[in-house]
């Protein structure tokens, strides 16, 4: 267990309204990351985090927004949400034991909009 | 571009029946290998890391093995506990901290 939390798990919203998820770390890592999973396509990074007010963008970060304000906060907000944004939605630390180049994932967020 | 191909996309099993799992990469300069395995309705669950072509890792019935081009996973003996999906990612050199994920394999280990 990395002790990663998402919330909320599930969640159903309409094309158009605001979304935000967050992923919760206990470990106190520095690096932290949302990825997106859809069928036919492998695991894609959204933005990642390698800091408190330090982020960085992905391979499909349009339409995507992070912020860091807390070490073991990371939040992911969609401003208007879009029906191409049905997904599952995970959020990884990179890990610090050995190797520090693993990173370890939550338990994911299945978002639905309609 | 940084692409990594699994395959077979899906592989049915005996329990018992050894066999293998494929993942070819073509990345700029390779920082590191990763195999993960993904239960449905779960996040990816980290397995090996692999750094240069002829390491090779091992945990209870699995084995992962590098070359230049590509990486395998051996799975000896397996059980109905070894379904899942599979997965393989590369991480480029240069700082990069994207993971570039191959599309998965399937894998059904039948009792």
């Amino acid at each position: 267990d990395a002790g990663i939390t998402q919330s909320p798990r599930h969640k159903v919203t309409e094309t158009g309204t605001p979304v935000t998820l967050r992923c919760h770390q206990t470990e106190n890592h520095r690096y932290m990351y949302w990825y997106r999973q859809d069928p036919g396509h492998g695991l894609r990074l959204i933005h990642y985090s390698y800091g408190v007010k330090d982020t960085d963008k992905g391979e499909v970060s349009d339409g995507y927004s992070v912020s860091r304000s807390k070490t073991e906060d990371f939040l992911l907000t969609l401003e208007s949400a879009t029906s191409s944004q049905t997904s599952v939605y995970f959020c990884a630390i990179r890990g610090a034991r050995g190797n520090n180049n693993e990173q370890f994932f939550g338990p994911g967020t299945r978002l639905t909009v309609l | 571009e940084d692409q990594v191909t699994q395959s077979p996309e899906a592989l049915r099993l005996q329990e018992g029946e050894s066999s293998s799992l494929n993942c070819s990469y073509t990345v700029s300069g390779l920082r590191g290998l990763f195999w993960y395995r993904q239960d449905p309705g779960k996040g990816p669950e980290f397995l090996f890391t692999l750094y240069s072509a002829g390491e090779e890792k091992e945990k209870e019935r699995l084995k992962a093995t590098l070359t230049k081009k590509e990486s395998f996973l051996h799975i000896t003996a397996p059980k109905p506990e070894d379904s899942a999906t599979y997965l393989c990612a590369v991480q480029a050199r240069g700082g990069s901290e994207k993971l570039v994920f191959g599309k998965g394999t399937k894998l059904t280990v039948n009792p």
